[in-house]
């Protein structure tokens, strides 16, 4: 059962666009939702986390969306850089994130120059 | 560098045999969690350690075992390795008290090829 479904699989975006990754969950029990970012080589890095009692999070070119009432949170990238090619994952968790995380299958970005 | 170390890096071995992952966490960390990333099944959460007892398990097969240790490094143990297995492995820790901020910090991980 997967609890957590992230979607596009992939994604290609011209540099200076707007990406956006987007997730949505089943267990309402879930109440800390943090982005992932990988790095070819190396382990997943938090990027930015939100918690439901707030429908938006920005850090720098970061910004997550959250709708509990549709279960759903997403991920934009404003000024998409070369530099934010990576795979993303979004997660979720309970116990306010000192549970482990169920994570989505991730996406693949690409920002082409 | 997210503190976390995992060893072997890199292992090579055959269909049936027995292997250790090695995973020290951040220096103050108590929870260890044990994820298997495949490129069809993305991160997949195995098991959870906090303070050397188990926490949380989940898609843990029946033939791998984990353990924290006292000095919190943990092992995750792979037998009867199948070709199914060959995975990356991670490791990560957190401070994993309930006042915690939830992140986790992962290590490079371990890449098990099984021939």
């Amino acid at each position: 059962q997967q609890q957590v479904k992230q979607s596009p699989q992939s994604l290609i975006v011209q540099k200076g666009g707007i990406s956006i990754i987007n997730c949505a969950y089943e267990n309402t029990a879930f109440d800390y939702f943090p982005w992932y970012q990988q790095f070819p080589g190396k382990g997943p890095a938090l990027l930015i986390a939100i918690r439901p009692d707030v429908s938006e999070k920005k850090e720098g070119r970061f910004t997550i969306s959250f709708n509990k009432s549709a279960k759903q949170f997403s991920l934009h990238i404003m000024d998409s850089q070369p530099g934010d090619s990576a795979t993303y994952f979004c997660a979720a968790s309970t116990g306010g994130g000192a549970d482990g995380l169920t994570f989505g299958k991730g996406t693949h970005l690409i920002i082409q120059p | 560098d997210s503190g976390v170390t995992q060893t072997p890096k890199h292992l090579i071995t055959a269909t049936g045999q027995r292997v250790t992952l090695r995973c020290s966490p951040r220096s103050g960390d108590l929870s260890v969690y044990w994820y298997q990333q495949s490129l069809d099944q993305g991160l997949q959460f195995l098991i959870q350690y906090y303070n050397g007892e188990e926490r949380a398990k989940g898609n843990i097969l029946e033939r791998f075992s984990a353990q924290q240790f006292p000095d919190l490094h943990s092992e995750l143990n792979l037998s009867s390795l199948e070709l199914g297995d060959s995975a990356l492995y991670f490791c990560a820790s957190s401070v994993g008290t309930s006042g915690a901020t939830g992140e986790l910090f992962f290590g490079e991980g371990s890449r098990l090829t099984v021939l």
